[in-house]
């Protein structure tokens, strides 16, 4: 079946190491995105990408990284330089937003990262 | 992308037809409106969407204003399942899906 597979679905690290959290998807869709999620809120917007080798901030980028080497692939690295990273982080995709017909976003079901 | 404003929660008896209301009276006339959900602990869904007109498919009906300064998610016969919080957003279609989620609705749905 096609979707997004975010892995691990549960991370415990220590305080000031780097995780990365990975984020695939089989179905064919150009662009990618990194959302984080913090309790009772809203999703808001780390990073995404429209294309393979390319990448943009999105409204909370600082203390994270993402490549996107593939376009199946857009991992994404929660540095020691993340002041607040214990959250819920959501990985999805669309077809390349110029040809979309929906404007559909499809998530991951999440990867839950607790910093001790 | 236009400011949504939408009930913090609401509760609605299963079987029974649930409303979620959502106002956005700074919408520009290229601003479509969008409904997704997020059932507790995983990725939202895509529900709906419009523009002017209402819409209809298998899973909710989409009600908006003439003026389009706000609108309706309606869930025909809510089931326990439908318990989720649901997101109203409006962007220009086409020109990038970099969504903007605010704080939602949370339904609940009881027995």
């Amino acid at each position: 079946d096609g979707g997004i597979t975010q892995s691990p679905k549960y991370l415990f690290r220590k305080e000031g190491q780097n995780v990365t959290l990975s984020c695939e998807q089989n179905l064919n869709h150009d662009a990618m995105y990194w959302y984080r999620q913090d309790p009772g809120q809203g999703l808001r917007l780390i990073y995404y990408s429209q294309i393979v080798n390319d990448f943009q901030k999105g409204d909370i980028a600082e203390g994270y990284s993402v490549s996107r080497e593939k376009k199946e692939s857009f991992p994404l690295t929660v540095t020691s330089a993340q002041k607040n990273p214990t959250a819920f982080y959501l990985c999805a995709s669309s077809k390349f937003y110029g040809t979309s017909d929906k404007g559909e976003l499809f998530f991951g079901e999440g990867s839950r990262l607790t910093v001790l | 992308d236009a400011k949504t404003t939408q009930p913090t929660s609401m509760d609605c008896a299963e079987g029974r037809a649930a409303n979620l209301p959502c106002n956005h009276s700074t919408i520009s006339g290229n601003e479509y409106v969008y409904w997704y959900r997020q059932i507790h602990s995983q990725g939202p869904q895509y529900i709906i969407h419009g523009l002017k007109n209402n819409e209809t498919n298998e899973m909710a009906s989409l009600i908006i204003t003439e003026d389009r300064k706000s609108s309706t998610l309606i869930l025909p016969h809510a089931t326990l399942r439908d318990t989720a919080v649901y997101y109203c957003i409006v962007r220009v279609r086409n020109a990038g899906n970099m969504l903007t989620f605010g704080g939602g609705t949370r339904l609940m749905v009881k027995p």
